[in-house]
């Protein structure tokens, strides 16, 4: 198994660009997150999944936008790139039971100027 | 609503003294703890896990349901245990009911 894999690895964007992070996980996991993950700081619930074609709010939604349109992916969209974005962008999944333990990506290191 | 509060950003030490970071839940049902540890670039990985009761490179950590904590604890440190610690509940619902502490660093000094 790849496990939870995301691309890219690295991007920079100008302000007002859109891009869409990806997410894939080969687990059959229910359970999708998204966190950002700013310099020297812990990390941020954007969104998340329970299973395909539900999502929900986190702690940090505004200016991302995802969808679940199958177990395996999870992608995070961002319409219009400002500088508050820039961050490392960290994708999680997990089977759903109580005693289960969020399995993570590589990160996806993103540079809005 | 369930909480999980890590009262130290930053903790340094020197290699082989003991350490401790502090891991403190507020859940009114049963939850799950886990603590994650995040190396230098690299993503969050398990260290270890209530239910399994087992010791990690040297880590151990103990549920006090009383305190409800679930400090870190390893007798003597070693410089590569210097990373990002941060201690994660799952409550006894599903999916969402996953948080995160604000985590801690802990630096290993030679």
């Amino acid at each position: 198994n790849a496990g939870v894999t995301q691309t890219p690895k690295f991007r920079i964007l100008k302000i007002g660009q859109s891009m869409t992070l990806q997410c894939t996980q080969d687990m059959n996991h229910n359970y999708m997150y998204w966190y950002r993950q700013d310099p020297g700081m812990g990390l941020k619930l954007i969104y998340y999944s329970v299973g395909a074609g539900i999502t929900d709010k986190g702690e940090v939604p505004n200016g991302y936008n995802v969808s679940r349109s199958t177990t395996e992916d999870f992608p995070l969209r961002l319409e219009l790139a400002a500088p508050s974005q820039t961050s490392v962008y960290f994708c999680a999944s997990r089977p759903g039971r109580v005693w289960n333990e969020q399995f993570f990506g590589p990160g996806t290191r993103l540079t809005v100027l | 609503a369930q909480r999980v509060t890590q009262p130290e950003k930053l903790l340094s030490v020197f290699k082989g003294a003991p350490v401790e970071l502090k891991c403190n839940y507020s859940y009114s049902g049963s939850p799950e703890l886990f603590w994650y540890v995040q190396y230098s670039r690299q993503r969050l990985q398990l260290l270890l896990r209530h239910i399994s009761r087992e010791s990690i490179k040297g880590f151990t950590a103990d549920l006090n349901k009383g305190e409800t904590s679930f400090h870190l604890k390893k007798p003597f440190a070693q410089e590569e245990d210097s990373a990002m610690y941060y201690c994660a509940l799952s409550g006894d619902n599903y999916g969402q009911n996953f948080v995160f502490g604000p985590g801690t660093r802990l630096s290993v000094l030679p």
